[in-house]
C-alpha cells in the first residue's frame, strides 16, 4: 500500500536547524511530488512547500522560503525538509504527503504520520 | 493568496445527526480544486473529498462534498462516533494552496 513514514521528534535550541525525512513506499516516487505542512500545537495546518519526485523543482511558502530547504533522494524514494535558524514559534509537528510531480498542484494523500520538532533552549 | 473560512467553528451534534459544514474561498478557488480532510487527535489528515465533490478510495457515501467558486460544504449523514475529530478544507487551484482553520465535530 502506498505508505510515508517519517523520521523521528527531534529536539533543537534556537538559532540551529532540523532536516526531517519522508521515506515513499508503494508507488514510484518520481511520479509524484510531496507537500511539506506543519502544524503548531492546537492550531491548524500550514503549507510550507513542495517538491517535485521527478525533477527535483520546488516551490516555497513566502513565510519560511529564506530559511527551508526541500531534497529528494530517488534511489530511496526518500524526500527531506530542513528549516534552519529554528525559532521557538516553529515547534510544530511537520508532516509530508503526496503531491502531484509538478504542473497544476493537488490534493493531498496519504500523509506521512507526523514529526514533532520541538525548538527550546 | 486564498482565504479559507470554515464555519462553525465547532459542531455539537449526536450520533445519527446530519453534519453541514461550511467553507467559504476568497476569492474564488479555481476549478473547483478543493479537498476535505478529517483528522483525529494524535493522527495525521486523512482525505476524505477532492475535486469538490469526488469522495476519495474507502471513504464512505455518508460524506459528500458541494459547491463551486466561494462556497463548499462538506456533509456527513447519519454521524457516527468514529466521525467526530477536526475538518480541513484546502484549495489546491492557486499557489500558495491554503488551508481552511477547521470544524471540530463535537459529540453533543
Amino acid at each position: 500500500q502506498v505508505q510515508l513514514v517519517q523520521s523521528g521528534a527531534e529536539l533543537r535550541k534556537p538559532g540551529t536547524s532540523v532536516k526531517v525525512s519522508c521515506k515513499a513506499s508503494g508507488y514510484t516516487f518520481t511520479n509524484y511530488g510531496i507537500s511539506w505542512v506543519r502544524q503548531a500545537p492546537g492550531q491548524g495546518l500550514e503549507w510550507m512547500g513542495w517538491i517535485s519526485g521527478y525533477n527535483d523543482n520546488t516551490n516555497y511558502a513566502q513565510k519560511v522560503q529564506d530559511r527551508v530547504t526541500m531534497t529528494t533522494d530517488t534511489s530511496t524514494s526518500t524526500a527531506y525538509m530542513e528549516l534552519g535558524s529554528l525559532r521557538p514559534d516553529d515547534t510544530a509537528v511537520y508532516y509530508c504527503a503526496r503531491d502531484t510531480r509538478g504542473g497544476d498542484s493537488s490534493w493531498l494523500d496519504p500523509w506521512g504520520q507526523g514529526t514533532l520538532v520541538t525548538v527550546s533552549s | 493568496e486564498i482565504v479559507l473560512t470554515q464555519s462553525p467553528g465547532t459542531l455539537s451534534l449526536s450520533p445519527g445527526e446530519r453534519a453541514t459544514l461550511s467553507c467559504r474561498a476568497s476569492p474564488s478557488v479555481s476549478r473547483n480544486f478543493l479537498a476535505w480532510y478529517q483528522q483525529k487527535p494524535g493522527q495525521a489528515p486523512r482525505l476524505l473529498i477532492y475535486g469538490a465533490s469526488n469522495r476519495a478510495t474507502g471513504i464512505s457515501d455518508r460524506f459528500s462534498g458541494s459547491g463551486s467558486g466561494t462556497d463548499f460544504t462538506l456533509t456527513i449523514n447519519r454521524l457516527e462516533p468514529a466521525d467526530f475529530g477536526v475538518y480541513y478544507c484546502h484549495q489546491y487551484g492557486s499557489s500558495p494552496v491554503t488551508f481552511g482553520g477547521g470544524t471540530k465535530v463535537e459529540i453533543k
